[in-house]
């Protein structure tokens, strides 16, 4: 059974740092993996879809690595800003019998303040 | 501007009440799937349907039960709420299987 893990559970960075946050999972037989953002009360926002073929995506002034292999996912993101202050989450696409379904971490919840 | 809607946003009921979330989205998506979050939890797949008359139990045990009789419709209903039903419920639809999924903005459940 896949299993995400996110950490740090939370983060509180001062304006302007640059940050990590990191994603691992148990099984490495994945399509892909996707990072998204949750603000309070509302829905999740797509960040960024990384296959699993593909070693990184970029996106602003986001960007996700993905090291199938050793199970491991990083979105690091430059110049942080109050508006980033989010719950980020990371989600692998099963394969096999779960195709289609994502498996979701527990989330970073970020802090950035002025 | 939000392609997946959900109502209600919130929804506070009495024990013993039938519910009904409701779900629709405009994007002619046959994929369409009900995530259940705890707070500070995981999101958990508790019903899928990969297209009309199609529905699927997802991961995670649950006692409700969803409807695909038009595409743009996947209603999730609970027959008789309970306080272990407290939680948050979001939707979501996807064009393929493995990518470009769309979330709506979620219905947070309170059972008294």
């Amino acid at each position: 059974k896949q299993e995400v893990t996110q950490i740090p559970a939370a983060l509180s960075v001062p304006e302007g740092e640059n940050l990590v946050l990191n994603c691992s999972f148990t099984d490495s037989a994945i399509y892909n993996l996707q990072w998204f953002r949750q603000d309070p009360g509302k829905g999740l926002t797509s960040l960024l879809l990384i296959q699993s073929s593909q070693r990184e995506q970029t996106s602003g002034r986001l960007n996700a690595s993905l090291d199938k292999s050793s199970g491991r996912s990083t979105l690091y993101i430059a110049a942080s800003q109050p508006g980033d202050s989010a719950t980020y989450l990371c989600a692998v696409h099963a394969g096999g019998t779960s195709y289609g379904k994502l498996t979701f971490g527990q989330g970073t919840i970020l802090t950035v303040h002025p | 501007e939000a392609d997946i809607y959900q109502t209600p946003r919130y929804l506070v009921i009495g024990t013993g009440k039938k519910i009904t979330l409701e779900c629709s989205q405009t994007m002619g998506h046959d994929k369409m799937y009900w995530y259940q979050q705890d707070p500070g939890m995981e999101l958990h797949l508790i019903h899928y349907s990969y297209g009309v008359n199609s529905t699927e139990k997802g991961d995670l045990s649950s006692e409700s039960t969803v409807s695909r009789i038009r595409t743009e419709h996947f209603p999730l209903t609970l027959e008789s709420a309970r306080p272990s039903h407290t939680s948050q419920y979001l939707c979501a639809s996807s064009e393929f299987a493995n990518y470009g999924y769309t979330f709506g903005s979620g219905t947070r459940l309170t059972v008294v």
